[in-house]
């Protein structure tokens, strides 16, 4: 079972910030949050990870709470484009397993 | 261009038929998984595989097989015993060790009628 629990359905205006959050209560020391999205009949795409540090890359930013139980995927400037389902994934380590356990996703729409 | 490559991107069979839906990669990726997606859920994971000759079951493996003769190939075959094969299915490969993100395939969309 998904580890991870995200709201079903989510809007942003175009330009503004997209704050998507995630529960994640049962985490593990050496589990690794992963987002990833995925634009409807395609194959799902990485967006970041981290463990326990805030992570920043150019597509987004992660914020995990100090408690590492829960965290959120920041879009800065939503654009249409990000219009997606988003998955909120925690992943043990490769050497037990490192399988990506997927859950619902949260469908972020961008509105103009 | 280095990259995960599934076909064909939709598929047709009639019921009690097996079919074998192709993944490759030229990532040199050790680890390779596929998973199956309904509409409007998430993707759950089928069977996995980390090294040559060796795989693992995931969470719905009844009713699929799968093979890993060569690093760049895990075939999947639905097998007439997967009672709702319909459906979307992707795979998805990632170097081994350390906390690597998955690379996705495009996904084949299999309908059985």
């Amino acid at each position: 079972d998904a580890k991870t629990t995200q709201p079903p359905s989510m809007d942003c205006a175009e330009g503004r910030a997209a704050n998507l959050p995630c529960n994640h209560s049962t985490i593990s020391g050496n589990e690794y949050v992963y987002w990833y999205r995925q634009i409807h009949s395609q194959g799902p795409q990485y967006i970041i990870h981290g463990l326990k540090n805030n992570e920043t890359n150019e597509m987004a930013s992660l914020i995990i709470t100090e408690d590492r139980k829960s965290s959120t995927l920041i879009l800065p400037h939503a654009t249409l484009r990000d219009t997606a389902v988003y998955y909120c994934i925690v992943r043990a380590p490769y050497n037990q397993g490192g399988k990506l356990i997927f859950g619902q996703g949260t469908e972020l729409s961008v509105k103009p | 261009d280095g990259g995960i490559t599934q076909s064909p991107k939709y598929l047709f069979r009639k019921e009690g038929q097996n079919v074998t839906l192709s993944c490759e990669q030229n990532l040199n990726h050790d680890a390779m998984y596929w998973y199956r997606q309904d509409p409007g859920q998430g993707l759950r994971l089928i069977y996995y595989s980390q090294i040559v000759n060796d795989f693992q079951k995931g969470d719905i493996a009844e009713g699929y097989s799968v093979s890993r003769e060569k690093k760049e190939s895990f075939p999947l075959t639905v097998t007439s015993a997967q009672k709702n094969p319909t459906a979307f299915y992707l795979c998805a490969s990632s170097p081994a060790g350390g906390n690597y993100g998955y690379t996705f395939g495009s996904g084949t969309r299999l309908t059985v009628v």
